[in-house]
């Protein structure tokens, strides 16, 4: 089975421009959540998708940042402009509807913006 | 609302020695307990969970964690750690319903030979 997939693994881009980074849950996840981790703090929360519809989005930092989830199945994340401080490292996780069962993150995209 | 302290960012440790990495929690509500693992450019794995039952879980790989209600901690240990050890560990609680995950800033092990 494969696992959670995110891409890009790593990404720099300059401040003002905008970056798109994309997960693609395990196939039959309806649960997919987003976290961050910036400069060696807390892996925080960012939002939770239930199927394609937003359940949380309470931890996204500001309307800088877009997420959407197609048709169910794969998230994107937008952020736009990018600012020096949304550098970090972004996680995707998803897991089956209801329970927390097979919860599974991806490797994360590692964004830096210079 | 939860929160997760790990009080040791870096721990330094020699091979075959014993290691605990502290963690403890505050939650108003009854939560599940996880430490993940992090392995020098790779993801998260899941490295042990208290769901229920006994308060003293296992992993595959030697670790173990004791959930301690009335401490409200969740420390991690190991007797005898390996160079393949090194990683970064995270300790995480998540609510009954799996909403979400509140983590801690994580704790670097490395291991020298």
């Amino acid at each position: 089975e494969a696992g959670v997939t995110q891409f890009p693994s790593h990404s720099v881009i300059e401040k003002g421009q905008t970056v798109t980074l994309r997960c693609d849950p395990i196939s039959g996840h309806d649960n997919l959540y987003w976290y961050r981790r910036v400069m060696g703090k807390e892996i925080k929360f960012l939002l939770h998708f239930v199927k394609e519809s937003k359940q949380d989005e309470s931890g996204m930092p500001n309307n800088r940042f877009l997420a959407e989830r197609t048709g169910g199945t794969y998230s994107t994340l937008k952020v736009q402009p990018a600012e020096l401080e949304d550098s970090g490292v972004y996680f995707c996780a998803s897991s089956l509807i209801g329970t927390g069962y097979g919860y599974t993150f991806g490797s994360g995209t590692r964004l830096t913006v210079v | 609302a939860q929160s997760v302290t790990q009080l040791d960012s870096q721990v330094p440790v020699f091979e075959e020695a014993p290691v605990e990495l502290r963690c403890n929690y505050s939650s108003s509500v009854s939560v599940y307990l996880f430490w993940y693992v992090q392995y020098p450019n790779q993801g998260l794995q899941l490295l042990l969970k208290y769901l229920s039952g006994s308060t003293l879980v296992e992993s595959i790989n030697g670790f173990e964690a004791e959930f301690n209600k009335s401490q409200t901690s969740f420390h991690l240990r190991k007797p005898s750690v390996h160079i393949s050890d090194t990683a970064e560990y995270f300790c995480a609680v998540a609510p009954y319903n799996f909403n979400k995950f509140y983590f801690g800033s994580g704790t670097k092990l490395n291991v020298k030979p």
